[in-house]
């Protein structure tokens, strides 16, 4: 079975633009979440997505976007690039909403997005 | 958030056992106990989760303390590909689900 998968999985931008992220979730899982890892703050988790919903949502500004598609793939939106958002981007699947304790989180090799 | 601390960085010599211990003084009665491994250049990847028994399957062997208030992870034989940073999570409900939360995670080093 196919792991999950990230595309692209390199992008450079420059502050002001947006930038859109996509992610194939393993075959069969319905959940996608979103993390942002940078040396300084670790992974940080962004938002979680479940049957074309948004179920949970990380502290983060209103800049960080996202939406589930019907065959669970998700992309996530990054609008008014900062230097800051500079960040290896990860997405995981699963194959429940996150209600269990015990659901298993597959994840991506991850978008690393670079803003110049 | 329930919070974990574990040691920044340990080293260890291939082959041999290494023992990662994870402090969770905080820990409430139902958070689960996660383990999650990241490889150089990988996203993290699930190596093992317990609540108050120990755990083994193939990859390692979760030891949990009678009191929950700490546990160790077991790499039986350390080998070169074990070499990653090593995140000990509670997982505690959340806005209605169980998220991941990343401490900084335990950077291991295999020696040849």
């Amino acid at each position: 079975k196919a792991g999950v998968t990230q595309t692209p999985r390199y992008l450079i931008k420059t502050r002001g633009q947006q930038v859109t992220l996509s992610c194939s979730p393993i075959s069969g899982h319905r959940s996608v979440s979103w993390y942002q890892q940078t040396p300084g703050q670790g992974l940080q988790f962004l938002f979680e997505y479940f049957s074309e919903t948004q179920r949970n949502k990380g502290n983060f500004p209103g800049r960080f976007s996202g939406r589930q598609f019907s065959n669970s793939r998700s992309e996530m939106n990054v609008s008014t690039l900062e230097l800051g958002d500079s960040a290896l981007y990860l997405c995981a699947s699963s194959l429940g909403a996150g209600s269990l304790p015990t659901d298993t989180q597959y994840f991506g090799p991850g978008t690393r997005l670079t803003v110049l | 958030d329930a919070k974990t601390t574990q040691p920044n960085s340990m080293e260890s010599n291939e082959e041999e056992p290494v023992h990662l211990p994870c402090n969770h003084s905080t820990i409430s009665g139902t958070d689960y106990i996660h383990w999650y491994r990241q490889l150089p250049s990988q996203g993290p990847e699930y190596v093992i989760h317990g609540l108050t028994s120990n755990v083994n399957n193939r990859m390692a062997s979760l030891a949990i303390a009678e009191d929950r208030k700490s546990s160790t992870l077991i790499l039986h034989r350390a080998t070169l590909r074990d070499a990653a940073v090593y995140y000990c999570i509670l997982r505690a409900r959340w806005a209605g689900s169980y998220q991941l939360t990343f401490g900084k995670g335990t950077k291991l080093s295999v020696i040849p």
